[in-house]
């Protein structure tokens, strides 16, 4: 029944190492998103997929991979975890790209990610 | 660049007050507008949209936002709010033609019982 999903809810980790999260959405969305909350509540876009096709890439470090093996499919690798990786990350899709009217974004529940 | 703004960063309230939380934005041209909830350890929530039309929006739990266009401005509001109102609130505007709405950096309310 769940919308959009992600895993891991949480996820620590030590620096350096590398992790991957992952999110699903059952909506048949086209777009899909990936925004980081940092610890200021402050909600910024770091991705977006269309299709399959990366649409948006936001000033976000090379250590951050998108990967979108299919429409309904949008996981997030990270290499050399830095303790300033330390936030919450969200997931995202919406029916189109477009922009238009009606155009609403879901979010998943987030990924707790902690780096030490 | 669009921007948006919410100037009130934490407001707290008691129970039945009436709470109305402002939301300022940039552009000039066509915009849709959004307010989304935060609760704790949730993730967000569609509050409400303007798109067109009527520029008082209802959404759900008794939540409504006015889009004054000449103020630049979509301020949501509920007459009187509950413990369970307690979180953190998001406005966010897309601009014609982007792609992706911009958010404000939330405000955080708290509801006393």
């Amino acid at each position: 029944d769940t919308a959009v999903s992600q895993t891991p809810k949480y996820l620590v980790t030590q620096m350096g190492n590398d992790k991957s999260i992952k999110c699903e959405q059952n909506l048949g969305h086209d777009t899909m998103y990936w925004y980081k909350q940092d610890s200021k509540k402050f909600l910024k876009i770091m991705f977006s997929y269309n299709n399959k096709e990366l649409i948006i890439n936001e000033t976000v470090p090379n250590r951050f991979s998108p990967k979108s093996p299919d429409k309904a499919h949008l996981n997030l690798h990270i290499n050399s975890l830095e303790l300033g990786d330390s936030a919450v990350y969200f997931c995202a899709s919406s029916h189109h790209l477009s922009g238009g009217p009606g155009e609403t974004q879901y979010f998943g529940p987030g990924t707790r990610l902690l780096v030490l | 660049a669009q921007s948006v703004s919410q100037h009130n960063h934490h407001v707290i309230l008691s129970e039945a007050a009436s709470l109305e939380l402002g939301c300022n934005y940039s552009y000039g041209g066509t915009v849709n507008l959004f307010w989304y909830v935060q609760y704790p350890g949730q993730h967000l929530q569609l509050l409400l949209k303007y798109f067109s039309g009527d520029p008082l929006v209802k959404g759900i739990k008794g939540f409504e936002a006015e889009f004054i266009k000449s103020k630049f401005s979509f301020n949501l509001r509920k007459p009187s709010v509950q413990w369970s109102d307690t979180a953190e609130y998001f406005c966010a505007v897309k601009s014609g033609g982007s792609y992706i709405p911009t958010f404000g950096r939330g405000t955080s309310l708290i509801v006393h019982p």
